[in-house]
């Protein structure tokens, strides 16, 4: 099964709002990964936060990691039209090999 | 200059045909991956290869074969294709193997199969 999920699918917000998607993972990991998405491109990555960082920042994102929980989340502050994506987590599998994405959250900022 | 770039950026062809995706990095990184994703957005690792060897080869049918001919290329060539062959193959490329590396994408090829 797939190692991240993100919460919710899908997030509407009007401009100038802040959005939090979260990501849930299974196993214990290195480091987890967001990617962004913009329509009918690949993949950009945004983020990395190592399993002993709690908080990172970048720019008008934030990320927390709780290991405790298996769980991360991605806020974005002060939404612009231009975030308007899907957005991924990714975590290496148990044997640190493989990236596993998770299915995204697809985040639509409205003017 | 484009980092990771993948040709063609479309394809369309009938079913049984056979087809060729090609896919160049210019970051210098030695490794790289094909990566298949479906209408729901799930992103799901096929390939990877590391200095022209092959390190991941997830379960995907033998009719998919990729060739690396050097650490900078990595193509994909597919047999027989069927309908369910229709998504997105994005290549990506890593400073080293792991799936702990940041990952850089192509644009994606979009395969439709009729």
């Amino acid at each position: 099964s797939q190692q991240g999920e993100e919460d919710p699918q899908a997030l509407s917000i009007q401009e100038g709002e802040n959005a939090t998607m979260n990501c849930s993972y299974k196993t214990s990991i290195n480091n987890l990964q967001w990617y962004r998405q913009n329509s009918g491109r690949g993949l950009v990555h945004l983020i990395l936060i190592r399993s002993n960082e709690r908080e990172k920042h970048s720019g008008r994102l934030r990320v927390t990691l709780d290991t405790s929980k298996k769980s991360s989340s991605l806020l974005i502050t002060a939404s612009r039209a231009a975030d308007t994506a899907s957005y991924f987590c990714a975590t290496a599998d148990t044997g640190g090999f493989k990236t596993i994405f998770g299915a995204g959250t697809r985040l639509f900022v409205k003017a | 200059d484009t980092a990771v770039s993948q040709t063609p950026k479309y394809l369309v062809t009938q079913m049984g045909n056979d087809k060729s995706i090609k896919c160049e990095q210019n970051l210098g990184h030695d490794t790289m991956y094909w990566y298949k994703q479906d209408s729901k957005k799930f992103l799901k690792i096929m390939f990877s290869y590391n200095n022209k060897e092959l390190i991941i080869n997830e379960t995907v049918p033998n009719r998919f074969s990729p060739k690396s001919p050097d650490k900078a290329h990595l193509n994909l060539h597919i047999n027989s294709l069927e309908l369910g062959d229709s998504a997105v193959y994005f290549c990506a490329s890593s400073p080293l193997a792991g799936g702990r590396e940041t990952q850089y994408f192509g644009p994606g090829t979009r395969l439709l199969v009729l």
